[in-house]
């Protein structure tokens, strides 16, 4: 089974500083992989998927990246962080073939 | 653009009663999934539903798909305090580039003894 691994748990940076959240999945091979954010009390915004290695989608213009270095690895950066870039980020994957997709436990963002 | 609707949205329920939420979409999938997410949380996975007709059972919470109305249901029966949660629903969507999902704004829960 797939496993899905997100850190840190929790962070509270500073506006204008950068950002980089990591997510690594374990178990399945060339998954699709995404990115979403959920704004407290708010549903889910998909802001980044990719179905390969060095292939980004963004859903939603922002100061926020995706890069994909490797299968099984999905980050999130930001060069300079906004207060509006709170929230909690989730990383989630698909594997190919499978219609579902796992959800890891998450990054709860404060920018002070 | 597809869109998502849940409603209600907002849902306080007292142990013992039955309820249904619903999950609206705008465009053709045949493919939706429910989750669910206690405060803080993480979401897990409830149900996937894959075609017309489609009805999943799992303890006190039933799941069913109409893709001609483009409506899914979720139904709780017998509430508990345990079913306390958020609870959202995703609809497929495939464009270009890959798949990927479309979430409701959820639909939170309270269930009162």
């Amino acid at each position: 089974s797939q496993t899905i691994h997100q850190w840190p748990a929790t962070l509270v940076q500073p506006v204008g500083s950068p950002l980089s959240l990591e997510c690594t999945v374990e178990g399945t091979s060339n998954p699709n992989l995404y990115w979403y954010r959920q704004a407290a009390g708010r549903g889910l915004q998909l802001l980044f998927y990719s179905v390969g290695i060095g292939q980004i989608s963004s859903e939603v213009p922002q100061n926020l990246s995706a890069s994909r270095p490797q299968d099984r690895q999905f980050i999130l950066s930001s060069k300079k962080l906004l207060l509006s870039d709170s929230g909690f980020y989730l990383c989630a994957a698909r594997r190919q073939g499978k219609t579902e997709a796992f959800f890891g436990q998450g990054t709860r963002l404060t920018v002070v | 653009e597809l869109k998502v609707e849940q409603n209600p949205l907002f849902l306080s329920m007292q142990e013992g009663k039955n309820y249904t939420i619903y999950c609206n979409y705008s465009t053709t999938s045949d493919r939706l999934y429910w989750y669910r997410q206690d405060p803080g949380k993480s979401l897990e996975s409830l149900f996937v539903l894959l075609s017309n007709g489609a009805v999943k059972q799992e303890g006190r919470l039933m799941a069913s798909l109409d893709t001609k109305a483009r409506l899914s249901t979720l139904h709780i029966t017998a509430a508990v305090h345990d079913l306390s949660a958020t609870y959202f629903c995703a609809v497929a969507h495939r464009d270009n580039y890959g798949q990927n999902f479309v979430f409701g704004p959820g639909t939170r829960l309270s269930v009162l003894p």
